[in-house]
């Protein structure tokens, strides 16, 4: 079974924190990916990664940096937290571009 | 601009009966289309997914249809069990192409 882990489920951070999530997959995939969940606005994609040290921006960038210095591990850096960053986090892997991605169990991250 | 819609938040439907959730999309180079369920705290898991050269696949009380002319797809449970109840996305991707694109959800409440 194809695990994603998620180093936090909870985090509550202050404004201007440097945050750091990190992801771990244990099937040898080469993309994952980072979402923010927020309601009514379903899963926006924020960066993903194809390769180690490779990173593509998605659709909300802005406010995010990410890591990918192994193929099994992907964090994303928030520079200085902002109350608008305040959602569920959910990290993401798939092998092949055709095939499901496998979530994490999120992380519910609380600016405050 | 969102690529991928559903325009229904929620749903409610007795136990026994069939839920029909819809999802529509505006990118013809779409070729492979999946569902999402997901529980409050808890990562998406991945349901069923349909290639566009299918227009139906189903698995167990789960069936699938794609209407590429229209781009709609649906997801049809039957029955529907309380179990079910939970956030449904729908989510579109192209061959050889690493990103996803999320619809918002829609929120299955199952009655007993």
């Amino acid at each position: 079974d194809v695990k994603v882990t998620q180093s936090s489920r909870y985090l509550v951070k202050r404004t201007g924190e440097k945050v750091f999530l990190e992801c771990v997959q244990d099937m040898d995939h080469e993309n994952m990916f980072w979402y923010r969940q927020d309601p009514g606005l379903g899963l926006r994609l924020i960066y993903f990664s194809y390769d180690v040290k490779m990173k593509e921006k998605g659709d909300i960038p802005e406010g995010y940096s990410v890591s990918r210095e192994k193929k099994e591990r992907f964090s994303l850096i928030l520079e200085s937290a902002s109350t608008n960053q305040t959602s569920m986090y959910l990290c993401a892997s798939t092998g092949t571009s055709l095939s499901e991605q496998f979530f994490g169990p999120g992380t519910r991250l609380t600016v405050l | 601009d969102q690529q991928v819609k559903q325009n229904s938040p929620s749903l409610s439907v007795q136990e026994g009966r069939i839920s029909i959730l819809n999802c529509d999309y505006t990118n013809s180079m779409f070729d492979y289309f999946l569902w999402y369920k997901k529980y409050p705290a808890e990562g998406p898991t991945f349901l069923i997914s349909i290639s566009s050269i299918k227009d139906k696949n189903e698995d167990g009380r789960f069936t699938v249809f794609l209407n590429k002319s229209a781009k709609h797809l649906s997801l049809h449970i039957v029955p529907s069990q309380p179990g079910d109840s939970a956030v449904y996305f729908c989510a579109a991707t192209r061959y050889n192409f690493n990103k996803f694109y999320f619809g918002s959800g829609t929120k299955l409440n199952v009655k007993p």
